[in-house]
């Protein structure tokens, strides 16, 4: 079983509409959740952090954790042509120095 | 504000050849340094992290090496290139208690 797991899609949705984007993790320890955007040909960038349990809003993201359940959700709300992109959910657990990705899910924003 | 920057932004190398990419990071001090490699629409791969000058733990064995010879330098090196070495090469830095990473515009490898 991979460590962080995400639907590779790709994932489309109409302009306006709300993305959903999930990402489920093996390990319990998991404590810190990060999720980047990737534009085909670019390097990711960090988009939203995660700590804690429950909800957190960042204009027109919100990203959602639910660690009993391990899994991370990234919310975006009125899709926008420009949030075409591939986007990755990584982890830390406990006070690693490292970063687990998973392999992204590629999301179409349709005009 | 921190800056991140790695060159060259484009390469390519014959088989055998040697390759050494760099990266290098304003604004901040001491940071954690990270070289990540992601092929060709494949996830990221860590291949090397530093936390410090000369400090280096490597993720996977394979025929690339890397340096911190200062603080906010990290090299990324091999002797000889194999063709499975193309792919899109990421620098990144890290600080603070979630470790949250930022990563440069990356470096393009092509080994021919």
């Amino acid at each position: 079983q991979k460590e962080v797991e995400q639907n590779s899609g790709p994932l489309s949705v109409p302009e306006g509409a709300i993305a959903s984007l999930n990402c489920t993790y093996s390990d319990r320890v998991s404590q810190s959740f990060f999720w980047y955007r990737q534009y085909s040909g670019k390097s990711p960038e960090l988009i939203m952090s995660i700590y804690s349990n429950g909800d957190k809003e960042d204009g027109r993201f919100t990203a959602q954790l639910n660690k009993a359940s391990q899994y991370v959700s990234l919310l975006i709300r009125d899709s926008q042509p420009s949030d075409s992109a591939t986007y990755l959910c990584a982890l830390r657990t406990g006070s690693a120095r490292q970063l687990t990705f998973g392999s992204g899910t590629q999301l179409t924003v349709l005009p | 504000s921190q800056t991140i920057h790695q060159w060259p932004a484009t390469l390519v190398q014959p088989v055998g050849s040697p390759l050494s990419l760099e990266c290098t990071v304003e604004g901040t001090s001491n940071p954690n340094l990270y070289w990540y490699r992601q092929a060709a629409g494949r996830g990221l791969q860590l291949l090397f992290y530093s936390v410090g000058i000369g400090q280096i733990s490597s993720e996977v064995p394979q025929n690339l090496s890397a340096s911190r010879p200062q603080d906010r330098q990290f090299i990324l090196s091999s002797k000889k290139l194999l063709l499975s070495d193309s792919g899109f090469y990421l620098c990144a830095w890290a600080e603070g208690l979630y470790n949250e990473q930022f990563f440069g515009p990356g470096t393009r490898l092509t080994v021919l």
